[in-house]
């Protein structure tokens, strides 16, 4: 399958300091990229979609000036999540999609994900 | 996660089948797909199938589709403990996908 790498894979940080989560689709070209986040034993909430050369769409309920993404290429995104507080504590996956024109979604991959932990 | 609901746990005998339930609420979902995580590994797509198929088989795998009560399940056939994983149901609208809250199933010698 395709490799998707996120850096860095955890990160613990001081409350309102800002944290960069890297992904990178290492053998194709994203043309999409999804951004989740996870809670423990919870599902993944789908946070906001990117694509190359365009700004993010934000799931409703996610602020934007928040959590800033940057999908600048199609093999790198970004997100910053800007002076983070405990409560943004979680699991972050980004989740790069192939160019595609039809068929099923099986061309969407998944990062390992990166845990924050904000003290 | 709140459309796609999915039992949370599963225990399972080595060699024994697996079947995990999902329903799901989003009746023009085109796709539903059933994904894989393992500890510090990002989501594996497992299988799908497409939503005129009420049946489709893979190797070890056997996904049901019932779309008249928007329910779908995995059978994992002769379990192994490299099976023991989160397993997520999701289904796709406005080609976003949807994800359940994932079963965990724990595989026992």
């Amino acid at each position: 399958g395709a490799v998707v790498s996120q850096h860095p894979s955890w990160v613990i940080c001081k409350s309102g300091t800002s944290v960069k989560i890297e992904c990178r689709s290492l053998d194709f070209q994203a043309t999409t990229m999804f951004w989740y986040r996870q809670f423990p034993k919870q599902s993944l909430m789908l946070m906001a979609t990117s694509n190359e050369g365009s700004k993010a769409t934000y799931e409703q309920g996610v602020e934007k000036d928040k959590f800033l993404i940057n999908h600048a290429s199609l093999t790198l995104s970004t997100l910053t999540v800007t002076s983070a507080h405990p409560e943004d504590s979680s699991f972050y996956i980004c989740s790069p999609r192939a160019r595609v024109r039809s068929g099923p979604v099986d061309t969407q991959y998944f990062g390992p994900g990166t845990r924050l932990t904000v003290l | 996660g709140e459309d796609v609901e999915q039992s949370l746990f599963l225990s399972v005998r080595e060699g024994d089948s697996s079947v995990i339930n999902c329903t799901y609420t989003d009746s023009s979902s085109t796709y539903l797909y059933w994904y894989k995580q393992e500890p510090g590994a990002g989501l594996q797509l497992l299988t799908y199938i497409f939503s005129n198929m009420d049946m489709k088989q893979d190797q070890r795998l056997t996904v049901l589709l019932n779309k008249k009560d928007k329910h779908l399940s995995l059978r994992i056939a002769d379990t192994q403990t490299g099976d023991s994983a989160i397993y997520f149901c999701a289904e796709t609208s406005d080609y976003k996908l949807s994800f359940g809250a994932g079963t965990t199933v724990t595989v026992r010698a």
